[in-house]
């Protein structure tokens, strides 16, 4: 079945860093990509969403392409501040059978002041 | 728009007991989506619903797990005979499936239950 990969289990930085998150992803149709990100005590929310028709998905601050070659998708950020720590989620849309959401393991960003 | 709201927000049961989780979707949407995140397998899909039908069901535990959505403003996870390996946050979202917004799952908070 479909499936993502994150590798980074965490990633520490200092506000104004530049953020880079590894996702790949694994599926036999044109995927629509996600990032979804979760605060404490919260359920993720869609932070970008990228289908093979835009190839590149922007919100907040935070941009993420699409690369069918080495189906990646990752998700990059110029500048990070304090209030972006929380937990990242690559995923994809399953379009086999229905729909699913398929969520990566997650990578929790640390940004100190 | 409350959003998605899920009740209760914690739940502890001893092993054994059954444990009911509610969920509430956003008015409108008419996909539900039920998943457990844990540490150490992250978030899993269960089931979803679709216009109050099972669509997909391939994540729910064979045994001890059945979801329901009897109408449009709710559905249900129940878990009966809780072990304590079920201890997890159960996460509800919902979406619409038309428009700019279709795939876009709007989570509620989650419950976390605890199986002694």
């Amino acid at each position: 079945g479909d499936s993502v990969t994150q590798k980074q289990g965490q990633v520490t930085l200092s506000e104004d860093d530049f953020l880079f998150i590894n996702c790949t992803y694994s599926t036999t149709t044109y995927p629509t990509l996600l990032w979804y990100v979760q605060y404490p005590g919260q359920g993720p929310q869609l932070l970008l969403k990228v289908t093979t028709a835009n190839n590149k998905g922007i919100s907040r601050g935070f941009e993420a392409t699409y690369d069918k070659g080495t189906t990646s998708f990752h998700l990059q950020k110029a500048s990070v501040q304090e209030s972006d720590s929380a937990v990242y989620f690559c995923a994809l849309v399953d379009q086999t059978g229905g729909y699913k959401v398929v969520f990566g393991s997650g990578t929790r960003l640390l940004v100190s002041p | 728009n409350a959003g998605v709201i899920q009740t209760p927000r914690h739940k502890v049961t001893g092993k054994g007991q059954e444990a009911t989780l509610w969920c509430e979707p956003i008015s409108g949407h008419s996909a539900v989506f039920w998943y457990r995140q844990t540490i150490v397998q992250g978030l899993e899909f269960l089931t979803y619903f679709r216009n109050q039908a099972p669509i997909d069901d391939s994540g729910m535990p064979k045994e001890r797990f059945s979801a329901q959505m009897p109408n449009q403003s709710h559905s249900t996870l129940k878990i009966q005979s809780t072990q304590p390996q079920d201890s997890a946050v159960y996460l509800c979202a919902s979406s619409s499936t038309g428009g700019a917004d279709a795939e876009t799952l709007y989570f509620g908070s989650g419950t976390r239950l605890t199986v002694l």
